[in-house]
C-alpha cells in the first residue's frame, strides 16, 4: 500500500515570497491533517480536513496560510507571504475518519525562509 | 486544545540502560497514542492505549495508561541505539477528533 506522498522534500525561499506544498494521502482516508513542526518540537496542528471540508483550522494563521482539499483527495498548503519564523517541517498525515485511528505521515517538506 | 506535557524534554543514555518518559495532562482522554519519529521522517505509531490502567508491551517497550486516563508512560528496557528518536504522545481533541501532539521527548542512545 502506498503511503502519504508529499512534495517537495525541501524548499528554500526568501521572506515575503510565497510557497506551496502538496500532499497525496493514503487512498480511502477521509481525514487529512497538515502539521507544522519546529526543529526539536512536536507537530502543531494547522488544519484538519474531513473529505473536502474543514473540521479544525483554529491554529492556522489565516492572514498568511491557506489550505484546500479539492475533491476530497489531494491537498495543498500555501504560505503567502512567508516570514522567517515559518521555517519548519510541514507534515501531512491521513487517517480513517474514526476517533483514535492511526495517523499515517508523509516524510514532510522542510522549509527554510531566509 | 488539550495541553499535553511530556518529560523529560531530552534524554541521553548509554546502550543497555533503562528509561521512562512521561505524558501528562489535566484532561481525561478516551485514548492516547505514542509515536516515534526518526530524523527526516514522519512520526510512526507505536501503540494506542484506551483503558485506564492498561499496560501494553511492544518488545522492550512498555506503555501504561493512567487509571484516570489523564497520563501515560513509556518505559524502555535495555535501550539500543536504534531506539534513538523523538517520542511523541498524542490525543484526539474532546470536541472532535483532531489529533494533537505533545512537544515530545528526544532520546539519544549511544553505543
Amino acid at each position: 500500500e502506498a503511503g502519504v506522498a508529499q512534495s517537495p522534500r525541501y524548499k528554500i525561499i526568501e521572506k515575503r515570497q510565497s510557497v506551496a506544498f502538496w500532499c497525496n494521502p493514503i487512498s480511502g482516508h477521509a481525514t487529512l491533517y497538515w502539521y507544522q513542526q519546529i526543529l526539536g518540537q512536536g507537530p502543531k496542528l494547522l488544519i484538519q480536513f474531513q473529505n473536502n471540508g474543514v473540521v479544525d483550522d483554529s491554529q492556522l494563521p489565516k492572514d498568511r496560510f491557506s489550505a484546500e482539499r479539492l475533491k476530497g483527495v489531494d491537498s495543498t498548503l500555501k504560505i503567502q507571504p512567508a516570514k522567517l519564523e515559518d521555517s519548519a517541517v510541514y507534515l501531512c498525515a491521513s487517517s480513517a475518519p474514526i476517533r483514535g485511528a492511526e495517523a499515517f505521515f508523509g516524510q514532510g517538506t522542510r522549509l527554510t525562509v531566509v | 486544545t488539550q495541553l499535553l506535557e511530556q518529560s523529560p524534554q531530552f534524554l541521553s543514555i548509554q546502550e543497555g540502560e533503562n528509561l521512562t518518559v512521561y505524558c501528562n495532562s489535566s484532561s481525561v482522554f478516551s485514548s492516547l497514542q505514542w509515536y516515534r519519529q526518526e530524523p527526516g521522517e514522519g512520526p510512526v505509531l507505536l501503540v494506542t492505549v484506551v483503558t485506564g490502567g492498561e499496560v501494553k508491551k511492544l518488545k522492550r517497550l512498555t506503555f501504561q495508561f493512567g487509571d484516570a486516563r489523564k497520563d501515560s508512560s513509556l518505559h524502555i528496557t535495555a535501550a539500543q541505539p536504534g531506539d534513538t528518536g523523538l517520542y511523541l504522545c498524542a490525543v484526539n481533541s474532546n470536541s472532535g477528533y483532531a489529533l494533537n501532539f505533545g512537544k515530545g521527548t528526544s532520546l539519544l542512545v549511544t553505543p
